[in-house]
């Protein structure tokens, strides 16, 4: 079947220091990805997306994700993490384009705290 | 540009009752979906509107919900009589008609936040 993995629930990271946000997807073909964050009391923000081509992507606030087909991973990674990133974020992908439906699959996602 | 606005932002009611929740999506945006995530849970897609007609609604979970899209501007999502199960957190995302083969990025809202005693 179809899924989305985030396999952390929960990370903590001190401010400055580098970021790998874990996501791993099920599907027989090459999806569509997406890596979405959500603040406190905010809706969920695209950080980026990834359809074809180079396969590191570069997102807003400094984030950038990168497709290896060959793990059925597309990780997120922030070289430097600002107090403001403390937040939740979520892979979603997109399957089944053959077919039309262009609904959203996401992962359970990733909270993350950040440290002084 | 205003963005996706829901509302309300919050609702709480007791079992039984009626609840509807309503979407604005970005203007001139064909596609308009409904997504929730329950306590705990996944964020899990509900259906998707193309203008007024429902495209996808393989995620209602019964039909005690029902959703809307009278003219093809906002839409509305009733649950009706509510139960414990359905307290969540309701997304409403919109995008751009299709163009071509592309994927269109959805704009999300920032989600009602619905409590069911």
């Amino acid at each position: 079947a179809q899924s989305v993995t985030q396999p952390d629930i929960h990370i903590t990271v001190s401010e400055g220091a580098s970021l790998e946000l874990r996501c791993n997807y099920s599907y027989g073909a090459t999806p569509y990805l997406f890596w979405y964050v959500q603040s406190p009391g905010q809706g969920l923000q695209l950080l980026l997306k990834y359809f074809s081509g180079d396969t590191l992507v570069q997102g807003i606030k400094g984030f950038e994700a990168e497709f290896k087909r060959s793990q059925s991973s597309f990780n997120l990674r922030k070289p430097s993490v600002h107090w403001s990133d403390a937040a939740e974020y979520f892979c979603a992908v997109v399957f089944a384009m053959d077919t039309g439906r262009r609904a959203l699959t996401f992962g359970s996602g990733t909270r993350l705290q950040v440290q002084p | 540009e205003a963005g996706v606005t829901q509302f309300p932002s919050h609702s709480v009611i007791e079992k039984g009752q009626t609840v509807t929740l309503r979407c604005d999506p970005i203007s001139g945006h064909d596609n308009l979906y409904w997504y929730r995530r329950v306590m705990g849970k996944e964020i899990k897609f509900l259906l998707h509107f193309v203008k007024e007609s429902k495209q996808d609604e393989s995620g209602m979970p019964n039909n005690r919900f029902l959703a809307e899209r009278t003219g093809g501007t906002y839409s509305t999502l009733k649950v009706q009589p509510a139960e414990l199960e359905d307290s969540g957190v309701y997304f409403c995302a919109s995008s751009q008609a299709r163009q071509g083969l592309s994927i269109e990025t959805q704009y999300f809202g920032p989600g009602t936040r619905l409590l069911v005693l």
